[in-house]
């Protein structure tokens, strides 16, 4: 079982909408987690990081649930440049970072 | 400033040849790992370094090989490439002091 599950989507959306992503982790151990954006035939890009009190970058939230093990990212007002990979990942023991398959999103105008 | 280089960008093999991925940072980066990326199986890590001189292995290591001989060098060394080592391949880096890694552009390898 990998380490941090998500749905791979694809996620179709019309322009304007508001949509939720979830990201769910094994070891509970794990230290710090973070959002990346991927587009296409590109390399990651930090998004945001995640926090236990949630956190908040213009549309975007990033919502950390420690007791669930699973973190959430919601995206309104969504955009055209929008569309792109989102990747969840976790940070745990000597700064080993692992991702999720990553989750798909197409905005649609 | 140039951030992550990876070189080549593009590479192709054949099976049983081996070859370096190279990656350099100009950041004075702690931090640096390695990654491959297939199609639905996201980022999995290979290695990564805390230092010079100190490496670990991550999810996928069999098949390559890492030296981390200087804080800005961490090339990745596949001995005999096998079709399955067919991915896209990133090297990132960050400092003790961010949270954030920085992603090279990768090198698509092809092993046929």
């Amino acid at each position: 079982r990998k380490e941090v599950e998500q749905d791979p989507g694809p996620f179709n959306v019309p322009e304007g909408a508001t949509v939720a992503f979830n990201c769910t982790y094994s070891n509970s151990a794990s230290q710090s987690f973070f959002w990346y954006r991927q587009d296409c035939r590109k390399e990651p890009k930090l998004l945001m990081s995640v926090y236990s009190s949630g956190n908040e970058d213009g549309r975007f939230t990033a919502q950390l649930n420690r007791a669930s093990q699973y973190i959430s990212l919601l995206i309104r007002d969504s955009k055209l440049s929008d569309s792109a990979t989102y990747l969840c990942s976790k940070i745990q023991g000597a700064q080993k970072l692992v991702f999720g398959q990553g989750t798909r999103l197409t905005i649609n105008p | 400033n140039a951030g992550v280089t990876q070189t080549p960008k593009f590479q192709v093999l054949k099976t049983g040849q081996s070859m370096t991925l190279q990656c350099a940072q100009d950041m004075n980066h702690e931090y640096m790992s390695w990654y491959r990326q297939d199609p639905g199986m996201g980022l999995r890590l290979i290695h990564y370094s805390v230092g010079a001189g100190i490496t670990d292995q991550g999810e996928v290591p069999n098949g390559y090989n890492v030296s981390r001989s200087t804080t800005e060098d961490f090339p990745l060394r596949l001995l005999s490439a096998a079709p399955s080592q067919t991915s896209v391949y990133f090297c990132a880096s960050r400092s003790i002091q961010a949270y954030g890694y920085t992603f090279g552009s990768g090198t698509r390898l092809t092993v046929v």
